[in-house]
């Protein structure tokens, strides 16, 4: 009973190449995430989906496009991967359905991304 | 300053000690905080969740929050090995359309046998 699962766990490639992760949750949860943590820990918000819209969309270099085919997926494809994009990707959910509610978020198991 | 800041550790201790763990932040706008617990390669878990000032108490673990200094705590009493772990402070807001939490850079933590 995965509630938020993510493919591949692990992903080496070379420098360059263009690679997908995706994401499903079955919690039926509105909003969706795609967070970046770097060899330090430090785990930071890279894009947000609510009801497949986005709606948050940080620093983020161009080469990264999320895609949310449906409320319950969303997919994160890097394209030209560089050394720097080495880390590890979470996805997360959550079921805030509007303003006023809270924010807790459940997160997958990551994808750790070397790149060569 | 940072929006959120948080010690890194790492933090050693032995088994059955009191552990604190502390987050300060700068956004007076953050209304919720969190404590997440993440496992060496494993994904974040939802350890603890407050909303106001005061303290929120779940077994071992006591989440305290003081708005007024910008300061939230995490302790944990008669800490065990199993507690070993990163620990990560969140907070946000709800309202509009900024969903996001931010996140303190994680507390690693070891408790020794």
């Amino acid at each position: 009973d995965t509630a938020v699962s993510q493919t591949p766990k692990y992903l080496v490639t070379q420098m360059g190449n263009d690679k997908s992760i995706k994401c499903e949750q079955n919690l039926g949860h509105d909003t969706m995430y795609w967070y970046k943590q770097d060899s330090k820990k430090f785990l930071k918000i890279m894009f947000s989906y609510n009801n497949k819209e986005l709606i948050i969309n940080e620093t983020v270099p161009n080469r990264f496009s999320p895609k949310s085919p449906d409320k319950a997926h969303l997919n994160l494809h890097i394209n030209s991967l560089e050394l720097g994009d080495s880390a590890v990707y979470f996805c997360a959910s959550s079921p805030l359905s509007g303003s006023g509610s809270t924010d807790t978020q459940y997160f997958g198991p990551g994808t750790r991304l070397t790149v060569l | 300053q940072k929006e959120v800041e948080q010690d890194p550790g790492p933090l050693s201790v032995p088994e059955g000690a009191i552990v604190s763990l502390n987050c300060t932040y700068s956004n007076s706008a953050f209304q919720y905080f969190m404590w997440y617990r993440q496992y060496s390669r494993k994904g974040p878990e939802l350890l603890m969740y407050t909303y106001s000032s005061g303290n929120k108490e779940d077994g071992r673990f006591t989440a305290q929050v003081d708005k007024s200094s910008k300061y939230i705590s995490l302790f944990i009493r008669d800490s065990q090995p199993s507690d070993s772990a990163t620990y990560l402070c969140a907070m946000g807001y709800s309202g509009g359309s900024n969903y996001k939490l931010t996140f303190g850079k994680g507390t690693l933590l070891t408790v020794n046998p």
